[in-house]
């Protein structure tokens, strides 16, 4: 079945440091790729998404790519601040089975330190 | 506009009670979804509704209840649940599969505590 192994966290920054978080994927169909956010207290946040190989998906400072050969969506930015503290989702959705579902990694918590 | 709203924010119920959730969306999306998402874990799928019935139950007791009384609204019914059930409950929609599109949005959860 689907799956989504994510860096383990927490993961802590100080401010304006460069931020990668590993997302690998597998999937038997056509996954789309996304990374949510949920901040202390929150939903689910849409941050970004990728639909087919190549795409590169980006928000807010954030980005990541759609790597098929290697199975992987690294989110990454280039200069952190303490606001993005908080946890991180990868997650795929299998469209080539024809369901909606979404297949979540762990999460990864990211504090950034003043 | 992607907004996905949730009632009430924070609930408190005994093992005995009956309670409901309510969820809303006006994107004109055709599935939605119930999550219930336990703390440092990721959320969890317990329904989906497309086109307003039910396509996926993932084997959730029946002390739980969803409803969709139209393709606007999604709610979960409650019903003599258990202290291990308290837990954040998350809607989602997502526009028609025809559409190409099957990106979810969530709304803000529904913070749940069985006492």
């Amino acid at each position: 079945g689907d799956s989504v192994t994510q860096m383990e966290g927490p993961v802590t920054l100080s401010e304006e440091a460069f931020l990668t978080i590993n997302c690998t994927y597998t999937a038997t169909g056509y996954p789309s790729l996304f990374w949510y956010v949920q901040y202390p207290g929150e939903g689910l946040q849409l941050l970004l998404k990728a639909t087919k190989a190549d795409d590169k998906g980006s928000n807010k400072g954030f980005e990541a790519t759609y790597r098929k050969e290697t199975t992987s969506f690294h989110l990454e930015k280039g200069s952190v601040q303490v606001s993005d503290s908080a946890v991180y989702f990868c997650a795929l959705s299998d469209r080539g089975f024809g369901n909606e579902k979404l297949t979540f990694g762990t999460g990864t918590r990211l504090t950034i330190i003043p | 506009d992607t907004e996905v709203t949730q009632t009430p924010k924070h609930l408190v119920m005994g093992m005995t009670n009956k309670k409901s959730l309510k969820c809303e969306q006006h994107m004109g999306h055709r599935a939605m979804y119930w999550y219930k998402q336990k703390a440092k874990k990721p959320p969890e799928l317990m329904f989906v509704y497309s086109y307003e019935k039910l396509s996926i139950n993932e084997s959730v007791p029946s002390r739980f209840s969803p409803e969709c009384p139209n393709s606007s609204l999604l709610n979960l019914h409650l019903h003599a649940l258990q202290p291990e059930d308290s837990a954040l409950y998350l809607c989602a929609s997502s526009p028609s599969r025809a559409s190409g599109s099957e990106t979810q949005y969530f709304g803000p959860g529904t913070r749940l505590l069985v006492l």
